[in-house]
């Protein structure tokens, strides 16, 4: 069974200021593990994804994350937000096909609401 | 071009009644899935259909029906629709475990 935990539910933080959204996973198998953002009234966007190789992983619009097997982790973290970083924010954890048909389970979501 | 798209955007109806939701995609995946997001934004996975074939079916009430005529579309059907029904519905689309999936822009139903 796979789960995710996003620990924040709402973070407001002042344009150009550094923004971090945690995320904790669980999984019985190996896991693949998203990030995914959500403008009002907009389906979901993939930001980046972590598979294997180096625990950081840059995505688009300068989102960076980084994969922590102890912790089971995989924070989501840009070092300077704007205005237009206003959104909804999902983690997600996938399984293999084989075990979970594909499918992804997400988090709560986190709000990131930026302030001028 | 849309990658998946879904339609209608916005569906308004009453209790009891009966609707469908279409869903498209020209990627060319095999894997495509509807998601369910309630009014506090949760997610969660509804159905999977892989090659046409249900794959993932969430302890979803039978009056949810979707059906996949082929691999690039999967239409949903609710009979008999409940106020708690309502909810923005999302399907998305998938080439396989590494890529996640690609989702439309959602058709946020209420049931009145």
């Amino acid at each position: 069974a796979q789960s995710v935990t996003q620990l924040d539910s709402q973070v407001p933080v002042f344009e150009e200021a550094p923004v971090e959204l945690r995320c904790n996973y669980s999984s019985s198998v190996s896991v693949y593990l998203f990030w995914y953002v959500q403008y009002p009234n907009q389906g979901l966007q993939l930001l980046l994804k972590y598979l294997s190789g180096s625990t950081l992983v840059k995505g688009i619009n300068g989102f960076e994350a980084e994969f922590n097997k102890s912790q089971t982790s995989f924070h989501l973290r840009k070092p300077s937000v704007h205005i237009s970083d206003t959104a909804e924010y999902f983690c997600a954890v996938s399984g293999s096909f084989e075990a979970a048909g594909n499918k992804l389970t997400f988090g709560g979501g986190t709000r990131v609401l930026v302030k001028p | 071009d849309t990658a998946v798209s879904q339609t209608p955007k916005y569906l308004v109806t009453q209790m009891g009644n009966d609707k469908s939701i279409k869903c498209e995609q020209n990627l060319g995946h095999d894997t495509m899935y509807w998601y369910k997001q309630d009014s506090k934004k949760f997610l969660k996975i509804m159905f999977s259909y892989n090659n046409k074939e249900l794959i993932i079916n969430e302890t979803v009430p039978n009056r949810f029906s979707p059906k996949s005529p082929d691999k690039a579309h999967l239409n949903l059907h609710i009979n008999s629709l409940e106020l708690g029904d309502s909810a923005v519905y999302f399907c998305a689309s998938s080439p396989g475990t590494y890529s996640g999936a690609f989702f439309g822009q959602g058709t946020r139903l209420t049931v009145v």
